[in-house]
């Protein structure tokens, strides 16, 4: 079992939707997790953080958090072509070090 | 805004070769990432400083590739000698403390012929 999983896509909605992205992990004991979002050939770029249960806001942004089911969402709402990309669930472990999933490709249609 | 700085950003070289990757982290970034990855997939932590210190080089081919952050600050990753499987984009990344994501530089993308 991989330690954090994604499905990798891709993930086609149409603009102005809402994209909903997944993530399970597998170490009980982690406490922070991330959404970075990378484009083709460019490096990842941090887009949320959260660590409590439950969710956190930012723009159109939403992060989910549920510790119990070891599971971390990323809600997209009002889905635009510039956020198609990949989006790279990671998970803070040992030593401090992120550990990524393989990603999730997003794709939004006009 | 704070950047991480990484050169060069494209780099192609021959199988058997050497290979060398610098990084200069955010100022006051005291943990150091190198991460890998391959297309399709995640990256990969290589290793990580802590200052001048290796704090975890536990997937690190250490009989090819070497890294080193000899003041603390700025960093080399270096591949030697190189094979067609290292063929992938190397990223360096920095963080302030444990709290915080890690900011990535824009990398270097590694080909291999």
């Amino acid at each position: 079992q991989k330690e954090v999983e994604q499905n990798s896509g891709p993930l086609s909605v149409p603009e102005g939707a809402i994209a909903s992205l997944n993530c399970t992990y597998s170490d009980r004991g982690s406490q922070s997790f991330f959404w970075y979002r990378q484009y083709s050939g460019k490096s990842p770029e941090l887009i949320m953080s959260i660590y409590s249960n439950g969710d956190k806001e930012d723009g159109r942004f939403t992060a989910q958090l549920n510790k119990a089911s070891q599971y971390v969402s990323l809600l997209i709402r009002d889905s635009q072509p510039s956020d198609s990309a990949t989006y790279l669930c990671a998970v803070k472990g040992g030593y401090n070090k992120l550990i990524f999933g393989a990603g999730t490709r997003l794709a939004v249609h006009p | 805004e704070a950047e991480v700085a990484q050169s060069p950003r494209y780099k192609i070289t021959e199988k058997s070769q050497a290979v060398a990757f610098w990084c200069d982290p955010i100022s006051g970034h005291a943990t150091l990432y190198w991460y890998r990855q391959i297309l399709g997939q995640g990256p990969e932590l290589l290793v990580q400083f802590q200052d001048e210190s290796v704090v975890d080089d536990s997937q690190l081919p250490k009989d090819r590739f070497s890294a080193e952050r000899l003041k603390g600050v700025d960093s080399t990753l270096k591949i030697q000698p190189a094979e067609l499987g290292d063929s992938a984009m190397y990223l360096c990344a920095s963080s302030l403390s444990q709290d915080y994501g890690y900011t990535f530089g824009s990398g270097t993308r590694l080909t291999v012929v």
